[in-house]
């Protein structure tokens, strides 16, 4: 079972039609949620680290957002640029340090 | 600042061969990870290195090793090359282990042929 898991894989949307995207995690504690975006080609680029429910963070047209069991990503109003796989990755408390990542949700915003 | 340098960016090798990627973490960043991506299995981890130590280790064969140095720049080696290796290989670096903010490079493309 998969600790990691991103909803929806796949999401288009019209430039202006906010959204949210889905990270829901399995780890018994959770030391820190992260998520990245990702271009083609490219190294994932790290925007926020949640640590415990309840918290939010936001940058520009993105917010995430955290639960006990997931976190959200929320995008307002995009634009074409905003177009990127999203990345979500967890941290296990007392265990190797090692972020364990999900499988991604690519987005698509049409002009 | 200089962010995490991966050389080279393209390799193109057979199968059978061997190839030696190098990561160079932020100035300051004494952690190191390695990550293999693929379209089918996702981000999927190497190794972690700290102080030249190995500290963790992926679910990969043998096959796949690496180091670091003393300025803690990182190698990762791949002998007997298969087709499955075609990946994209990234390299993130932190300040310390188990930061919660780790920073990646733009990756190495192998194509395995």
């Amino acid at each position: 079972e998969d600790q990691v898991t991103q909803s929806p894989e796949a999401l288009r949307l019209q430039e202006g039609e906010s959204s949210s995207l889905n990270c829901s995690y399995t780890v018994s504690g959770l030391r820190g949620l992260f998520w990245y975006r990702q271009d083609p080609g490219k190294g994932p680029e790290f925007l926020f680290t949640l640590y415990s429910a309840g918290e939010e963070k936001e940058k520009e047209r993105l917010k995430a957002t955290l639960t006990k069991k997931e976190s959200f990503l929320h995008i307002t109003a995009p634009k074409p640029e905003d177009s990127a796989t999203y990345l979500c990755a967890v941290q296990e408390q007392g265990g190797s340090y090692i972020p364990t990542f999900g499988r991604g949700t690519s987005l698509i915003v049409h002009p | 600042k200089a962010g995490v340098t991966q050389t080279p960016r393209y390799l193109i090798k057979t199968r059978g061969q061997q190839v030696t990627l190098s990561c160079s973490p932020i100035s300051g960043h004494r952690s190191v990870s390695w990550y293999q991506q693929t379209p089918g299995q996702g981000l999927q981890f190497l190794f972690e290195y700290f102080s030249e130590t190995q500290r963790n280790k992926g679910n990969f064969p043998g096959r796949f090793s690496g180091r670091q140095f003393s300025n803690s720049r990182s190698e990762m080696n791949v002998s007997t090359l298969e087709l499955g290796d075609s990946a994209l290989y990234l390299c993130a670096s932190s300040r310390d282990r188990g930061d919660t903010e780790a920073f990646f490079g733009q990756g190495t493309r192998l194509t395995v042929v």
